[in-house]
């Protein structure tokens, strides 16, 4: 069974730079797209980017002069950089697996989440 | 910038049906958009229920379905239960990055 596990710090101060780890287990990172998702409180969601195993990368057009995603698949995870952060990136940052086929698209994977704070 | 809408909320009965759609900005929403629905409720992880438009997960209860309404992706939840009241989200793909609907908040009473 395919889990999912965010980490990092669960505060940032503001114009400082977030970073989250998302650790794959019981899965191989390869053959497979990857995501970014998050959900300010109260709010809904949203799409960050995704990035393939290979390395290709997607963003947000709203985010991506901010964002950077990268996998490591000798460690089996990815991860997200948020730079230049405000108190509007409060949120939170899920990751997720796609299972793409053909031209099937599947978000069927998500991690627990973890909530990252953007405060003095 | 792409903005996809939904109903904000929607008030259903137990036992009747429902649906939520989902339209595009951009234009009539086609399969090539490949919509995908998520279930979230208070304080859960969002829960995949359709892909594709219209493909179920082995997960995804029968009542709800998908499908191409009137330009817009939809979700269609028949012989509703209490249990169905949450946050239904949709996403759609535009060609290398995806946007969520705002969500619709679903209430059964």
């Amino acid at each position: 069974q395919v889990q999912l596990q965010e980490s990092g710090p669960g505060l940032v101060k503001p114009s400082e730079t977030l970073s989250l780890t998302c650790t794959v287990s019981g899965g191989s990172i390869s053959d497979h797209y990857w995501t970014w998702i998050r959900q300010p409180p109260g709010k809904g969601l949203e799409w960050i980017g995704n990035i393939y195993y290979t390395g290709q990368t997607y963003y947000d057009p709203s985010l991506k002069s901010r964002v950077t995603i990268s996998v490591d698949t000798s460690k089996n995870h990815f991860a997200l950089i948020l730079s230049s952060v405000i108190a509007a990136d409060t949120a939170v940052y899920y990751c997720g697996r796609w299972s793409k086929s053909g031209n099937t698209w599947r978000l069927d994977y998500w991690g627990p989440g973890t909530l990252v704070t953007v405060s003095s | 910038q792409t903005v996809v809408t939904q109903e904000p909320s929607l008030t259903v009965s137990p036992g009747g049906t429902v649906t939520l759609t989902c339209a595009s900005s951009t234009g009539a929403v086609t399969s090539g958009y490949y919509p995908n629905w998520f279930q979230q409720k208070p304080g859960q992880v969002p829960r995949a229920l359709i892909y594709n438009t219209d493909n179920k997960y082995s997960w995804t209860p029968a009542r709800f379905s998908g499908s191409l309404l009137g330009g817009k992706a939809a979700l269609t939840l028949s012989g509703v239960q209490p249990e169905d009241e949450a946050e239904y989200y949709c996403l759609l793909y535009y060609g290398a990055t995806w946007v969520f609907g705002g969500g619709t908040q679903l209430t059964v009473l």
